[in-house]
């Protein structure tokens, strides 16, 4: 079974504070991803990375970074977090052999909330 | 750019009832299309997903989605609904740049 971890359920944040938001897969997928998830707009992607060390921006990367140091790990960085990002950040990864593109499996998520 | 549409924000139906959910997605090339459901407190998983081949694929839980090149449409369908199918269904299409985009969601209700 895959399994998509993601470092917290629920995290407070004060404005202004720098958040990280951690992603494991332990499949060896190649692809993994960064959604948020907000009440009537459905999953918007933040960021994606198809390797170690190679990201692309998603729909939405306005203030948001990423890092992919490990295959395994994608961490989601907010430098300066603002109300507006108070959302359900989804974690996901895929399995990507050649330039197929197969089902993602999320994580979890987590709920930040931003004061 | 690839989007997707989903008509339905929210459906009410009663057990044993047909469902259909439409999504049309647009996309100038070859695509992969996915059905995903999140049930109530649980993480999002894979319904059912089109690839090649048959445009008439099956999924779990006797859930079956028809791919219409024609119609850019991918809509899921169950001809019987169970109380425990109540979740929000998202349709989502993978264009050749390995982007994924999602619809907004549709949350089912069923009622016993």
């Amino acid at each position: 079974d895959v399994k998509v971890t993601q470092s917290s359920r629920y995290l407070v944040k004060r404005t202004g504070e720098k958040v990280f938001l951690e992603c494991v897969q332990d499949m060896d997928h190649e692809n993994m991803f960064w959604y948020r998830q907000d009440p009537g707009l459905g999953l918007r992607l933040i960021y994606f990375s198809y390797d170690v060390k190679m990201k692309e921006k998603g729909d939405i990367p306005e203030g948001y970074s990423v890092s992919r140091e490990k295959k395994e790990r994608f961490s989601l960085i907010l430098e300066s977090a603002s109300t507006n990002q108070t959302s359900m950040y989804l974690c996901a990864s895929s399995f990507s052999p050649g330039q197929a593109y197969y089902e993602q499996y999320f994580g979890p998520g987590t709920r930040l909330t931003v004061t | 750019a690839q989007s997707v549409s989903q008509h339905n924000h929210h459906v009410i139906l009663s057990e044993a009832a047909s469902l259909e959910l439409g999504c049309n997605y647009s996309y100038g090339g070859t695509v992969n299309l996915f059905w995903y459901v999140q049930y109530p407190g649980q993480h999002l998983q894979l319904l059912l997903k089109y690839f090649s081949g048959d445009p008439l694929v099956k999924g779990i839980k006797g859930f079956e989605a028809e791919f219409i090149k024609s119609k850019f449409s991918f809509n899921l369908r169950k001809p019987s609904v169970q109380w425990s199918d109540t979740a929000e269904y998202f349709c989502a299409v993978r264009g050749n740049a390995g982007k994924s985009t999602f619809g907004d969601g549709t949350t089912l209700t069923v009622k016993p």
